[in-house]
């Protein structure tokens, strides 16, 4: 079974303030890949990262960094002096390849950034 | 990453009528192309996979003759949804991958259906 968790439904913090988004998945692939999207209220996803499971290395991309531990099957998103541009709805998925290639999505979880 | 576009945006329609979503994949040759649907404040969930030439693989619970699904060409997969009732608002997106990216999936912009 696949299945991707993120638990925070919705997060609220001030401009500047640094925030983690959660994200906890299952599988019994041991080739699968993980995503991270953002959807702005406009409705569009817009892709933000694809790790596969044979690379652990944390990522930084300017306010953002990922944290991929297969100890834990997590894979954290975290922005850095939070935006309110970064206001949105963000996804975690998992794409496995026993499950041919199709996408599991989280829940997502609203972010607020207030300024 | 790839472009993939949507056409239309938004419609509106009357129950009853049907309504055809094109998902263009602009350029590349997506041999597999996902239909996503999206309630408001929901996930995205999966409803069918196509693969060119040949029939889509619907999700468990997603009516086949509701939503038809075409993927006549490597650029170009269609939705029809038929005899559309309200209960079929939604937001419907699209994805494109397959071939040299089979383990990338590249979205549309969505298509915003409501059905009065």
């Amino acid at each position: 079974a696949q299945k991707v968790t993120q638990a925070q439904t919705e997060i609220s913090v001030v401009e500047k303030e640094d925030v983690t988004l959660d994200c906890v998945y299952e599988t019994r692939d041991t080739t699968y890949y993980l995503f991270w999207y953002k959807q702005p209220p406009s409705g569009e996803l817009v892709f933000l990262i694809r790790r596969n499971s044979f690379d652990e290395q944390n990522e930084i991309s300017g306010r953002y960094s990922w944290n991929f531990q297969k100890s834990t099957s997590s894979f954290n998103f975290t922005i850095t002096a939070s935006q309110v541009v970064d206001s949105a709805v963000y996804f975690c998925a998992l794409s496995a390849v026993e499950y041919g290639n199709k996408l599991v999505f989280g829940a997502g979880t609203i972010l607020r950034v207030k300024s | 990453g790839a472009v993939v576009s949507q056409h239309p945006s938004r419609v509106i329609c009357k129950s009853g009528t049907s309504v055809k979503i094109e998902c263009r994949s602009l350029d590349f040759q997506a041999t597999t192309m996902f239909w996503y649907r999206q309630f408001p404040k929901k996930s995205l969930m999966l409803m069918a996979t196509s693969n060119e030439g040949s029939k889509a693989t619907y999700e468990q619970g997603v009516e086949k003759d509701k939503f038809l699904i075409n993927h006549a060409s490597l650029t170009l997969s269609t939705l029809t949804v038929t005899s559309a009732h309200p209960e079929d608002s939604s937001f419907y997106i699209c994805s494109a991958g397959g071939g040299s990216r089979s383990y990338e999936q590249y979205f549309g912009p969505g298509t915003r259906l409501t059905v009065t």
